[in-house]
C-alpha cells in the first residue's frame, strides 16, 4: 500500500532562517504530489503540486519543493521564515490511477521564533 | 466564489448518539470527497462522490458511518451510533475534476467530540 513519511512531527526555526519540511512516498510509479498547508481554524490550502514536467516547483508565500524520483523525496523548503508561516504542513500523494483519492502524511507542525 | 462550507464547526454528542455533518461544496464542483483525521494521526480518505454517485469508499470504517449525496450537490455524513473512536476532524472537499492535476479544495472541517 502506498505511503507517506514526514520526517518530523514537529520543527522550529528561527525567523529569517530556511525551512525543511522532509516528505517521502512509497510508490513505484511516480504519483502526483501535493503540499498542504493548515493555520488555526482553517481548511487546508493548496501550497504547491507536482504532476509532470519541471521538477522544481514554486508554490505560495515563497514556498517551493523538488521532485527527486531517486530518492522518492518531496521536500519543501523556503529559504527565509516568516512568523506567519507557523502551521501544520502535510504533504500528500494521489496515486497513479487511483482517481482523485489523497494520500496524507501525518503533518509536521511548523514553529517560528521571533 | 463561495468555499466549500461546512458545519457544523464542532460537535459534542455522547456516545451511542447520532451526529450528522454536512458539507456544501463549491458550487459546479461534481466530485466530493470526505476525509477524517482522527487525534495525532494522518488524515484519512473517507470516500468519493462523483455528483450523487459513491465512486470509491473504500475508506469508510464500518456501516456505522453513511454518507449521502441527494441530488449532487451537498453531502452529509451520518455517524450512528457514534463511538469514542469516532472523535476526530472530518473535512470535506470538492473538485471540478476528477483528476488531481488541479487539486482540490478543502473547508475547514468539522471537529467531533464524542464523550
Amino acid at each position: 500500500a502506498q505511503s507517506v513519511t514526514q520526517l518530523g512531527s514537529h520543527v522550529s526555526v528561527s525567523e529569517g532562517a530556511l525551512v525543511l519540511l522532509r516528505c517521502n512516498y512509497s510508490s513505484s510509479v511516480p504519483p502526483y504530489l501535493f503540499w498542504y498547508v493548515q493555520y488555526p481554524n482553517q481548511g487546508l490550502q493548496l501550497l504547491l503540486k507536482y504532476t509532470t514536467g519541471a521538477t522544481l516547483v514554486k508554490g505560495i508565500n515563497g514556498f517551493e519543493a523538488e521532485f527527486k524520483k531517486s530518492e522518492t523525496s518531496f521536500h519543501l523548503t523556503k529559504p527565509s521564515a516568516h512568523m506567519s508561516d507557523a502551521a501544520e504542513y502535510f504533504c500528500a500523494v494521489n496515486p497513479y490511477n487511483q482517481g482523485g483519492k489523497l494520500i496524507f502524511g501525518q503533518g509536521t507542525e511548523l514553529s517560528v521564533k521571533p | 466564489e463561495a468555499g466549500v462550507t461546512q458545519f457544523p464547526s464542532h460537535s459534542v454528542i455522547e456516545k451511542g448518539q447520532t451526529v450528522t455533518l454536512r458539507c456544501d461544496p463549491i458550487s459546479g464542483h461534481d466530485n466530493l470527497y470526505w476525509y477524517r483525521r482522527v487525534m495525532g494521526k494522518e488524515i484519512k480518505f473517507l470516500l468519493h462522490f462523483v455528483k450523487e454517485s459513491k465512486q470509491d469508499e473504500s475508506g469508510m470504517p464500518n456501516n456505522r458511518f453513511l454518507a449521502e449525496r441527494t441530488g449532487g450537490t451537498y453531502s452529509t455524513l451520518k455517524v450512528q451510533p457514534a463511538e469514542l473512536e469516532d472523535s476526530g476532524v472530518y473535512f470535506c472537499a470538492s473538485s471540478q475534476w476528477r483528476t488531481q492535476n488541479y487539486g482540490y479544495t478543502f473547508g475547514s472541517g468539522t471537529r467531533l467530540t464524542v464523550v
